[in-house]
């Protein structure tokens, strides 16, 4: 069973507020990441970490940042929201092989923060 | 560079129907293939996987075939149940792509009795 979670689960917020969705995950997996999915339920990787101190942009431009200080969590932060960032933003982990065997491909995902800014 | 393309939904099916998704791909290297699921209000979870040509994935019923010819990855079940109702979500990853997955755009399918 997956051991990766996101808070909080649900959020409304008036624009211009700074917000930061939490994810964390107990496996010790390397990689996490930061997908975006709009309401026709399409997912866009907007961050991605190999490991502490490493983000990366992802395919989908993004207003948020984030950080991995430490392994098990990767916050994302909005400064300032605003309704277009209304959407459900999931977190998830993997481990991260080198070599020949690598891109086992399996994520662990989070449940969700669907996060709506009026 | 590297996408997935899924039928289009919602697929809306009587119980015990066969199912089939279908999925295409490019890719610019030799992928791995994925089927995710998501459960209404909760996130994604792994379906199966096959990673190389001619492969069978296969987990709850469910079957995909790797043609690396067709480049294709289509999802079949024999006999659907209510409890199938999710979306799913056909996705490759490329060694040495960093484990990073490209998704299609996600199949809508309800079942009912």
């Amino acid at each position: 069973e997956a051991d990766i979670y996101q808070t909080p689960r649900y959020l409304v917020i008036g624009t211009g507020k700074k917000i930061t969705l939490e994810c964390s995950q107990t496996m010790g997996h390397d990689k996490m990441y930061w997908y975006q999915q709009d309401p026709g339920m399409e997912l866009h990787l907007i961050h991605y970490s190999y490991g502490v101190n490493s983000t990366e942009k992802g395919d989908l431009s993004s207003e948020s940042t984030v950080s991995r200080i430490r392994t098990e969590h990767f916050p994302l932060t909005l400064e300032s929201a605003r309704p277009s960032h209304t959407s459900q933003y999931l977190c998830a982990s993997s481990e991260f092989r080198t070599g020949r065997e690598a891109n086992t491909g399996e994520l662990f995902f989070g449940e969700g923060s669907r996060l709506t800014v009026l | 560079g590297d996408s997935v393309t899924q039928m289009e939904g919602p697929v809306t099916l009587s119980e015990e129907a066969f199912l089939t998704i279908n999925c295409t791909y490019t890719a610019t290297g030799y992928p791995s293939l994925f089927w995710y699921v998501q459960y209404p209000g909760e996130g994604l979870q792994l379906l199966l996987k096959a990673t190389k040509a001619d492969d069978k994935g296969s987990n709850k019923g469910f079957e995909a075939t790797y043609r690396k010819e067709t480049t294709s990855f289509h999802l079949e079940k024999g006999s659907v149940q209510v409890s199938d109702s999710a979306v799913y979500f056909c996705a490759l990853s490329v060694r040495g792509g960093g484990n990073k997955l490209t998704f299609g755009t996600g199949t809508q399918l309800k079942v009912e009795l």
